[in-house]
């Protein structure tokens, strides 16, 4: 079965505790991403990564890290320097840029509260 | 200005009728204007797709409607029902980029 995986589903964190969601996927695409989702704003992206150890910063970088070790995996880090992170966070990969059919697929989300 | 601008927020709907939600853009070298629908607590799924050589896709009950002059594009459900109750999300790309610029959603409900 092929699709990307996001674990955990649910994560609880205190303030000032750094937290790493989980993002792999094994449809053997070049691209991958990290939105943010809150409501009301869409999804925004926070990094996006091309190829293997590569990334990009996206619209919203501020407080993430990110790497890119191996083509299935982009797990995103959430720092104590982000300063609203409760959100839906989403993953999602595309075969390789915007053209033809390379549309995105999204992983099906980690909602991350901060207590 | 990259933004994609999404109505309405919020539509609710008979069942059997017509959902249209609108879209407009500013960025000229978009390309690519994907439809994604999302359930709750889901993550969201590509609905359908259309590019600006086209003025219109169909496929099924959903149809994109697209106007390359006004740079406005529009989703419409047809004999829509319950089961299509989630959020939509529009979105343009541009070829050779790896980014999408999303709409800020609509929430719709069909009434059974």
């Amino acid at each position: 079965d092929g699709g990307i995986t996001q674990s955990p589903k649910y994560l609880f964190r205190k303030e000032g505790q750094n937290v790493t969601l989980s993002c792999e996927q094994n449809l053997n695409h070049d691209a991958m991403y990290w939105y943010r989702q809150d409501p009301g704003q869409g999804l925004r992206l926070i990094y996006y990564s091309q190829i293997v150890n590569d990334f990009q910063k996206g619209d919203i970088a501020e407080g993430y890290s990110v790497s890119r070790e191996k083509k299935e995996s982009f797990p995103l880090t959430v720092t104590s320097a982000q300063k609203n992170p409760t959100a839906f966070y989403l993953c999602a990969s595309s075969p390789k840029g915007l053209a033809g059919r390379n549309e995105q697929f999204f992983g099906p989300g980690t909602r991350l509260t901060v207590l | 200005q990259q933004q994609v601008k999404q109505s309405p927020q919020s539509l609710i709907v008979q069942k059997g009728g017509i959902s249209i939600i609108n879209c407009a853009y500013e960025n000229t070298a978009f390309d690519y204007f994907p439809w994604y629908q999302q359930f709750p607590g889901k993550g969201p799924a590509l609905l359908i797709a259309i590019r600006p050589d086209v003025s219109e896709k169909k496929e099924g009950r959903f149809t994109i409607s697209f106007n390359k002059s006004a740079k406005q594009f529009s989703l419409h459900i047809m004999d829509s029902q319950p089961g299509d109750s989630a959020t939509y999300f529009c979105a343009g790309g541009t070829s050779g980029t790896y980014k999408y610029i999303f709409g800020t959603g609509t929430r719709l409900k069909v009434l059974a």
